[in-house]
């Protein structure tokens, strides 16, 4: 079963406009991880968290992570065309591998 | 560096055709991950390697897929025979550590595989 969930599956939102993905996971884990997936292409690490943290930027990215609630989300401000990918999280199972979920699509509308 | 390097980018084959698909990982990373996309199933793990051996192997949907890697440049993943059902994207990645769950994994451009 999946370890990681995105919601929504798909997004979309005017150029400009900021974008917002959830994770939610089912069991305990150490990090949580957020991939990028342009049509085509293989998927692109963004972003990494670990358990003991709550928040982590990376230029137009923000990254949340609350343990409690088995739930990250992934913030992109101020979205480009250039966003208009799928994005994945990434969660470690409880034998360290690594599980994606199915992704949330994103559209930004010029 | 050339990043992770997959052929052939596009497959078409008949049902009942062998497949093998091939990956280059990053030089110098120690982990290789093979994966399969479907619009159903989403991104699934098929197997793993670490310093080329598998460690692995559980999500190898059924004995007609194989996997090897013969040293730590190259990795193949064979399918004998095809169906149309194992149509979908197959990604190659590789970390630099040891597959670890810190590990940045890095996806070769994937072989869109289409069994006829």
């Amino acid at each position: 079963s999946q370890q990681g969930e995105e919601d929504p599956q798909a997004l979309s939102i005017q150029e400009g406009e900021n974008a917002t993905m959830n994770c939610s996971y089912k069991t305990s884990i150490n990090n949580l991880q957020w991939y990028r997936q342009n049509s085509g292409r293989g998927l692109v690490h963004l972003i990494l968290i670990r358990s003991n943290e709550r928040e982590k930027h990376s230029g137009r990215l923000r990254v949340t992570l609350d343990t409690s609630k088995k739930s990250s989300s992934l913030l992109i401000t101020a979205s480009r065309a250039a966003d208009t990918a799928s994005y994945f999280c990434a969660t470690d199972a409880l034998d360290d591998k690594i599980i994606f979920g199915k992704g949330t699509r994103l559209h930004i509308l010029p | 560096d050339a990043g992770v390097i997959q052929s052939p980018r596009h497959e078409v084959t008949e049902m009942g055709q062998e497949v093998t698909l091939r990956c280059k990982p990053i030089s110098g990373h120690n982990s290789l991950f093979w994966y399969r996309q479907t619009m159903m199933r989403g991104l699934e793990l098929l197997i793993y390697f670490n310093n080329n051996v598998p460690i692995d192997d559980s999500g190898m949907p059924e004995d007609r897929f194989s996997a090897k890697m013969p040293n730590a440049s190259f990795s193949t993943l064979k399918i004998q025979p095809s169906e149309p059902r194992d149509s979908a994207v197959y990604f190659c990645a590789s970390t630099p550590g040891l597959a670890g769950a810190e590990d940045t994994q890095y996806f070769g451009p994937g072989t869109r595989l289409t069994v006829l």
